[in-house]
Parts: structure tokens; C-alpha cells; sequence
């Protein structure tokens, strides 16, 4: 257990519809990073916050964003979806100090 | 840009023999180094990482990685293969001076150990 967790572990919705992916980052950990694991694109970086300051972009559609709160837990939201958005989404933290990022379970997102 | 490459979508091994899976990585200035592993229906679990220091990095499980400089490689290895070992293998590398410090991740490799 990484010690960052993620809700929901799954997710169906239909094309058009908005989800919001829930990210705990590991106790103490300023740094939140989302990914995108596809079988075409692979896994992929998203966006980053670090204290609730948005820090790098990747490759992020203008459809997803994202926040960090206070208590430093995350929100990726993904609005006007589409079947290729289905894939599984992961959030990693990392302290900021120690450069090893500790990855969530993931949440599986299927758009039918 | 940072890159990775695995070269072998597949690793076959018999269990008890060595393993190896490579990685070679392409990046500005010095490289940090990592290797994760997922298991089906799991999230990615670190395994070990490069900064600096020994070329040869010991991590969870018994595995190792040989970082050469010479030749942007950063391979992951292990004396004597598991059949529990078989997952999916992914390298990943951030470039020491960027102020990214998201990781770029290789296509992933995938490593059956058989009984």
C-alpha cells in the first residue's frame, strides 16, 4: 500500500458527461501528479500542483482540470467526454523533497 | 525532451534463472532514473531509482538496476527470477535540471517468469 488513495475505483458514464477523479495524496506529501494509462498512448503526465499551486502542464485536454485543496487532497474533473478518454487514471505524490512519486490504485474510467 | 525506450515488449524467463529488462533513456543533463512495476488491476509500485552515487542501485524484491552513462541505459535485473515476479515493467526518467519533475515513462515491459 502506497499510502495514496483514489476514488472511485471505477467509473462508467456515457460520451458527454462530466466525472471527478479523487485523489489522497500520502500523508505529508506537498506534491500531487495526475497520469493517463491508454493501450495507445501509454501512461502519460497530465498536470502537477504542489500546495495547491498548479506547477506543470503535460499533455492535458482543454476538457480536464484540475485542482488541489487545503488539505492538499486532489480533484481531476473531465467534462464533455469521449469514448478515447476511457482509460485508467492515476494521481502519484511525492514530498518534493524525496523524488520518488508513490502512485495510487487508480480509477478506471469507461465512456460508452 | 526527455524519452524512454523498452526495447522488448516481452521478457521470457524460466523461474530461477537471471532476468533482464532493459531501458535506455534520453534526456538534458543528468538523468534521475526509475523503475516501477504493475501488477494486473494494481497501481504502479516503486521498485528502485537512480539519483546519484553507485551505478548499481539495489531495491524491493531483490531487484537491481545498472545505471551506465555512456550508454543511457538503466536495465533492471535480478539473480534468479519468481514466478510472482511476472507484471508489467515500466522505466521512467526526469532530467535532474528541469524544473519538470513529472516522469516520462517507457511503453513497458512485460515479464512472464515461467514454473
Amino acid at each position: 500500500d502506497s499510502g495514496v488513495t483514489q476514488t472511485p475505483k471505477h467509473l462508467i458514464t456515457a460520451t458527454g458527461q462530466r466525472v471527478t477523479l479523487r485523489c489522497s495524496p500520502r500523508s505529508g506529501d506537498l506534491s500531487v501528479y495526475w497520469y493517463q494509462q491508454s493501450l495507445d498512448q501509454g501512461l502519460q503526465f497530465l498536470i502537477q500542483y504542489y500546495n495547491g499551486e498548479e506547477r506543470a502542464k503535460g499533455n492535458i485536454l482543454e476538457r480536464f482540470s484540475a485542482q488541489q485543496f487545503p488539505d492538499l487532497h486532489s480533484e481531476l474533473n473531465l467534462s464533455s467526454l469521449e469514448l478515447g478518454d476511457s482509460a485508467l487514471y492515476f494521481c502519484a505524490s511525492s514530498s518534493g523533497v524525496e523524488e520518488t512519486q508513490y502512485f495510487g490504485p487508480g480509477t478506471r474510467l469507461l465512456v460508452l | 525532451a526527455q524519452s524512454v525506450a523498452q526495447p522488448e515488449d516481452q521478457v521470457n524467463v524460466a523461474e530461477g534463472n537471471p532476468l533482464t529488462v532493459k531501458c535506455t533513456y534520453s534526456v538534458s543533463g543528468n538523468p534521475y532514473l526509475f523503475w516501477y512495476v504493475q501488477y494486473p488491476n494494481r497501481g504502479l509500485q516503486f521498485l528502485l531509482k537512480y539519483i546519484t552515487g553507485d551505478n548499481l542501485v539495489k531495491g524491493s524484491y531483490g531487484f537491481e538496476a545498472e545505471f551506465n552513462k555512456s550508454q543511457t541505459s538503466f536495465h533492471l535485473k535480478k539473480p534468479s527470477a519468481l514466478v510472482s515476479d511476472s507484471a508489467l515493467y515500466f522505466c521512467a526518467v526526469r532530467g535532474y535540471y528541469t524544473g519538470r519533475r513529472a516522469l516520462t515513462f517507457g511503453s513497458g515491459t512485460r515479464l512472464q517468469v515461467q514454473p
